[in-house]
């Protein structure tokens, strides 16, 4: 089954742990993209891939890293996470940037 | 920059009823444009698109048309269904050829169906 997939669902943790939140797609996608949902502001993007080893910024990078060594995979990393990083986030992948994003089903972080 | 701009409602209507959502966007050249829906618990579907003006991008009911003369994409069904309760988003993206911009999304509308 073709699918976007996304470890853990739900996270509870503490100013200041680092933390990686993966994301994986079997569809063999060179584009993949990470958002953040927050309510009254909708979708907002983080970083997207275009494809191994090319990253770049999105709309709200700052406290955020990713990296891209293997096509399938696009992990989400935060160094040191604030409670203003308390969010919903999504992972999206396509086959090419104007094809369409396939969602996972989101991993809530909640940063006390 | 780009934005896209929809009502955020709770949008409440009763079984059967018309529905329209609002939808409308700033962007240079040609975008294509898109409405997400994300149901409870779950990330987001693509619903219907359009990649050019005029285009009617339709699917289990839904649609939408293309209107570049006034800029929007409002979604419409002729009947909801309780099933049909979940969050909206219209978005967009640039066609600009060797662009890297993803999509750009609207702030969802919540969307209750009552029996």
């Amino acid at each position: 089954e073709a699918q976007v997939t996304q470890n853990p669902r739900y996270l509870i943790t503490v100013t200041g742990k680092k933390l990686t939140v993966t994301c994986s797609q079997n569809m063999n996608h060179e584009y993949m993209s990470w958002y953040r949902q927050d309510p009254g502001l909708g979708l907002r993007q983080i970083y997207y891939s275009m494809n191994v080893e090319v990253t770049d910024k999105g709309d709200v990078p700052e406290g955020y890293k990713v990296s891209r060594k293997e096509k399938r995979n696009f992990p989400l990393i935060l160094e040191s996470p604030s409670p203003n990083q308390t969010s919903l986030y999504f992972c999206a992948s396509s086959f090419i940037i104007q094809a369409e994003q396939y969602f996972g089903p989101g991993t809530r972080l909640t940063v006390t | 920059g780009n934005s896209v701009t929809q009502m955020e409602g709770p949008v409440t209507l009763s079984e059967e009823a018309f529905l329209t959502i609002n939808c409308t966007y700033t962007a240079t050249g040609y975008p294509s444009l898109f409405w997400y829906v994300q149901y409870p618990g779950e990330g987001l579907q693509l619903l219907l698109k359009a990649t050019k003006a005029d285009d009617k991008g339709s699917n289990k009911g839904f649609e939408a048309t293309y209107r570049k003369e006034t800029t929007s994409f409002h979604l419409e069904k002729g009947s909801v269904q309780v099933s049909d309760s979940a969050v909206y988003f219209c978005a967009l993206r640039k066609n600009s050829g060797g662009g890297a911009d993803g999509l750009t999304f609207g702030k969802g509308t919540h969307l209750i169906i009552q029996p």
